[in-house]
Formats: structure tokens, sequence, C-alpha cells
């Protein structure tokens, strides 16, 4: 299957730094990447659909301003956290389409982020 | 708003048989996707259901019933490394549209 990578796999940072996190297909172009997060003992929840070359797509609740979400080609989209606080701690897992009708997507291995 | 529902949590013992249900009323369905999750990973892919009937792939089957909003995950043979969260996911519309996950079924195999 298709091969998403994401970057860093872990990071642990102080409150108020901005922490960048980098979502790679390595094996197909993905119009379309999604990020999601994920609390403790939670299911995924949605945060943002990105889709390359214009503005992503935010989910009500989620700060446009604060999740910044930049994908300047069809293999790499990144999310920036910014002014991260203990609460932002979470896992965060992007996923990626490959192909234009086809429904399957598939997921990068997560970033935990930790905010002290 | 869109609702997904599974079970919390259910035990097995190894080589039985487990079902896991999902059931969900969403705006829209273009396909039922379950993945299977480890602690700390990333949802790996197990099986993608858009018409009603029986998928069989291995000791893994998806069954999904549109008209009656309803899927399950059959596991056979269980084996101590199913051990893991699965995950019932809804696509709503066309393809490139965000998946809507259900809450997750915990499942704990023992000796």
């Amino acid at each position: 299957g298709a091969v998403v990578s994401q970057h860093p796999s872990r990071v642990i940072c102080k409150s108020g730094t901005s922490v960048k996190i980098e979502c790679r297909s390595l094996d197909f172009q993905a119009t379309t990447m999604f990020w999601y997060r994920q609390f403790p003992k939670q299911s995924l929840m949605l945060m943002a659909t990105s889709n390359e070359g214009s503005k992503a797509t935010y989910e009500q609740g989620v700060e446009k301003d604060k999740f910044l979400i930049n994908h300047a080609s069809l293999t790499l989209s990144t999310l920036t956290v910014t002014s991260a606080h203990p609460e932002d701690s979470s896992f965060y897992i992007c996923s990626a389409r490959a192909g234009v009708s086809y429904n399957e997507q598939f997921f990068g291995p997560g970033t935990r982020l930790t905010v002290l | 708003g869109q609702n997904i529902d599974q079970p919390t949590e259910m035990t097995a013992t190894e080589g039985a048989i487990v079902q896991i249900n999902c059931t969900y009323q969403t705006s829209g369905f273009n396909g039922l996707f379950w993945y299977q999750q480890h602690a700390g990973e990333a949802p790996t892919f197990l099986s993608y259901n858009v018409l009603d009937g029986l998928e069989e792939k291995g000791r893994f089957s998806s069954f999904l019933s549109r008209s009656k909003g309803y899927s399950y995950l059959l596991l056979k043979e269980l084996q101590m490394k199913d051990s893991a969260s699965y995950l019932c996911a809804v696509i709503l519309r066309e393809a490139g549209t965000a998946l809507i996950f259900g809450k997750g079924t915990t499942l704990s195999v023992s000796s």
C-alpha cells in the first residue's frame, strides 16, 4: 500500500513555543491530506482538510490561527501548532488519499506532542 | 450531527471468534472502513465496504447493511496480537472527504 510518513514522531516543547509537524506521501501524490487529533482513549477527531495549493478547511471548533496548515506540494503538508499550551498535548495523525476516485486513506505513523 | 456507535470494550480468548458491531446515522454515506489501532500507533486499514454484504479477507471479515445503517467486523481464530482498538469510520461523500470515526472498540484477547 501507499506510504505516508510524519516527522517528528515525538516532540516535547515548552508552553508558548511553536511546533511544526510534517506529513509526506512517499510513493504517491496526494491532492488531499487530512489532519486528525487523538486524545488518550478517544477516537480520531478531524481537525482540517488540506488541499494542495489552496487554504485548508477547518472543522468547527478548531482555531485556524492556532493550527496553521500548509499544503505546498502534492507530497507535503505541514501542521504548525502555534503558541502551544499543555492542553494541545495530543497525538496528531495525518492521512492522505491516493487517487482521484479512491476512497481509501493512508495514515501516517502519528506525532506525539507533549507541551510542558 | 454525525453519529457512529461502537461498544467501548470487548474481551475474548485466543482461538475464539469475536464480532464488533458498528451502527451509524450520518448525513451521507459513501463507504465504511474498519481500522485497527495499537496503542500509540496510527490506524492501519482492515476493510472497506460500500455495497451491502460480506467482504472476507483472511481471518477478518466485514459486513455492511446500508438500509440498517449497520456494519460488523468479524475476527476469527483470535490471536494475542489482535488485542487493539478497532475503529469504524464512515466517509460521507465523494472521495476527497474526510473520515468520521466512531470512538473505537478496545478488544482484549487473553490466553
